[in-house]
């Protein structure tokens, strides 16, 4: 079936590095757009970052800009988000999941979601 | 940015009761590009519904959505026990996607 399967959090100190993961399986991964969204403790979610099909298209949000890269690797249907300098207010539940939309036409909500991994920014 | 606010943030409900659950934006949500997830704890969020009203894939039709606008409102019509659980209300018609905070419905 369509899985998700986030790896890659933890406890970090502030001004700290992380790579998340996300490997893909059960569908065409080289077709579908890839989000990150987060959920802080006792928060809502919060849009962190898109990735398109063929990796030529990124957007990221403005709480993150300049601190994170998206990319992914195809061959290995996995995606991942480079996360630098991170701080307090980074903590949060990581999901990955997957666009709605096939290949150029997003969507942009996603139809698939990972459990997620934790990610603690903490001294 | 849409903010979007789902008053109350919790709903005690009985099995067999109907839940209506609301999802305001702070300003027109355009084409109804709306989408409401389920949550449940240690769990992946599912997708429920979009394009405001459209069911996904496997969703009972106990579930449906309605609204336009500012005003947004997703439906079950008979509480089953599974669907207990956080409601969230995502907008995609404006950069940057945004979520409300969710409304937990809990058994009563």
């Amino acid at each position: 079936q369509v899985q998700l399967v986030e790896s890659g959090g933890g406890v970090v100190q502030p001004g700290g590095s992380l790579r998340l993961s996300c490997a893909a399986s059960g569908f065409t991964f080289s077709t579908y757009g890839i989000h990150w969204v987060r959920q802080a403790p006792g928060k809502g979610l919060e849009w962190v970052a898109f990735i398109g099909y063929d990796g030529s298209t990124k957007y990221d949000a403005d709480s993150v800009k300049g601190r994170i890269t998206i990319s992914r690797d195809n061959s290995k249907n996995t995606l991942y988000l480079q996360m630098n300098s991170l701080r307090t207010e980074d903590t949060a539940l990581y999901y990955c999941a997957k666009e709605y939309g096939v290949a150029a036409g997003p969507r942009w909500f996603m139809d698939v979601w990972g459990k997620g991994t934790t990610v603690t920014v903490s001294s | 940015e849409i903010v979007l606010t789902q008053p109350p943030g919790t709903l005690s409900l009985s099995p067999g009761e109907r839940a209506t659950l609301s999802c305001r934006a702070s300003q027109s949500v355009t084409g109804g590009y709306l989408a409401w997830y389920q949550q449940k704890p240690g769990q992946a969020p599912r997708l429920l519904i979009y394009d405001t009203s459209s069911r996904a894939t496997g969703i009972p039709d106990r579930f449906s959505g309605s609204g336009s606008g500012t005003d947004f409102t997703l439906t079950i019509s008979r509480l089953e026990p599974e669907d207990f659980a956080v409601y969230s209300c995502q907008q995609y018609s404006t950069s940057p996607l945004t979520f409300g905070g969710g409304t937990k419905v809990e058994i009563k």
